[in-house]
C-alpha cells in the first residue's frame, strides 16, 4: 500500500537553511505536496510539485523531487524562528492523499 | 474567524457508544473533508465531499457516515465505536476537488474510545 515517510525532528539554527526530506512509494502519484502544522493550528498547503518536475521554487521555498529514487525534499532557506512548526509530506493517490508522520523543525535564534 | 472550526476537540466514550463530530467551513469552499491520523501518526483521508457528492474511501468502515445538511458543515457519525477508532480526525475543506488548490485543515478532534 502507500506509504510516506520522514524523519521526526529536525533543528536549525536561525539563518541557515533547513532540508526536509521525504520518501514515498506510490509511483503514480501526480502531486505530491508540503504541508505546514503551525502549533495549534490546522494543517496549511504549502506547496506542491507536478510529478513531472524535478524542482519548484517558490520564494525562500525549493521542492527538489526525484521520482526514480521516490524522494522528495523541502529546502527553506534563510530558516527564520516563525518557521518552526511540523511539516507533512503527502503523496497524492486516486481521490486520496497519504500523509507522512510529520517533521517537526525546531528554529533556534 | 477561524475557517474551518471542528468540534468537540476531544471526545472521551465507552465502546459501542454513537457519537459524532462536526466540522463547519466558512471559506465558501465546495469540497470537504475527513482525515483519520491514527496512533503512528500517519493520517489518511477517509471521505471527500464535493457538491453533495459524496466520494467513499473503500477502506473505511460502514461505521463510518459523513452527513452534509449543507456546503458549510460536514458532520462525522461514528457508530458502535470500537477501541481502534481511537484516533485523531482532522476536518477540511478545499476549493474543489483539486489537491493542488489550497485546503485548509481544521485543529483536529480527539477521539478516545475506553
Amino acid at each position: 500500500g502507500e506509504d510516506v515517510e520522514q524523519s521526526l525532528f529536525l533543528s536549525v539554527r536561525e539563518g541557515d537553511s533547513s532540508v526536509i526530506n521525504c520518501t514515498y512509494t506510490d509511483s503514480s502519484s501526480t502531486y505530491l505536496y508540503w504541508y505546514k502544522q503551525e502549533p495549534g493550528a490546522g494543517l496549511q498547503l504549502l506547496t506542491y510539485i507536478f510529478s513531472n518536475m524535478d524542482m519548484k521554487q517558490d520564494q525562500r521555498l525549493t521542492v527538489l523531487l526525484n521520482k526514480k529514487d521516490k524522494h522528495l525534499s523541502l529546502r527553506i532557506a534563510d530558516t527564520q524562528t516563525g518557521d518552526s512548526a511540523i511539516y507533512f509530506c503527502a503523496e497524492e493517490g486516486y481521490s486520496t492523499l497519504t500523509f507522512g508522520k510529520g517533521t517537526m523543525l525546531l528554529v533556534s535564534p | 474567524d477561524t475557517a474551518v472550526s471542528q468540534t468537540p476537540k476531544y471526545l472521551v466514550t465507552q465502546m459501542g457508544n454513537d457519537k459524532s463530530i462536526k466540522c463547519e467551513q466558512n471559506l465558501g469552499h465546495d469540497t470537504m473533508y475527513w482525515y483519520k491520523q491514527d496512533s503512528k501518526k500517519f493520517l489518511k483521508i477517509m471521505f471527500s465531499y464535493n457538491n453533495k457528492e459524496l466520494i467513499i474511501n473503500e477502506t473505511v468502515p460502514n461505521r463510518f457516515s459523513p452527513k452534509s445538511p449543507d456546503k458549510a458543515h460536514l458532520n462525522l457519525h461514528i457508530n458502535s465505536l470500537e477501541l481502534g477508532d481511537s484516533a485523531v480526525y482532522f476536518c477540511a475543506s478545499s476549493p474543489d476537488l483539486e489537491f493542488n488548490t489550497e485546503a485548509f485543515f481544521g485543529q483536529g478532534t480527539r477521539l478516545t474510545v475506553v
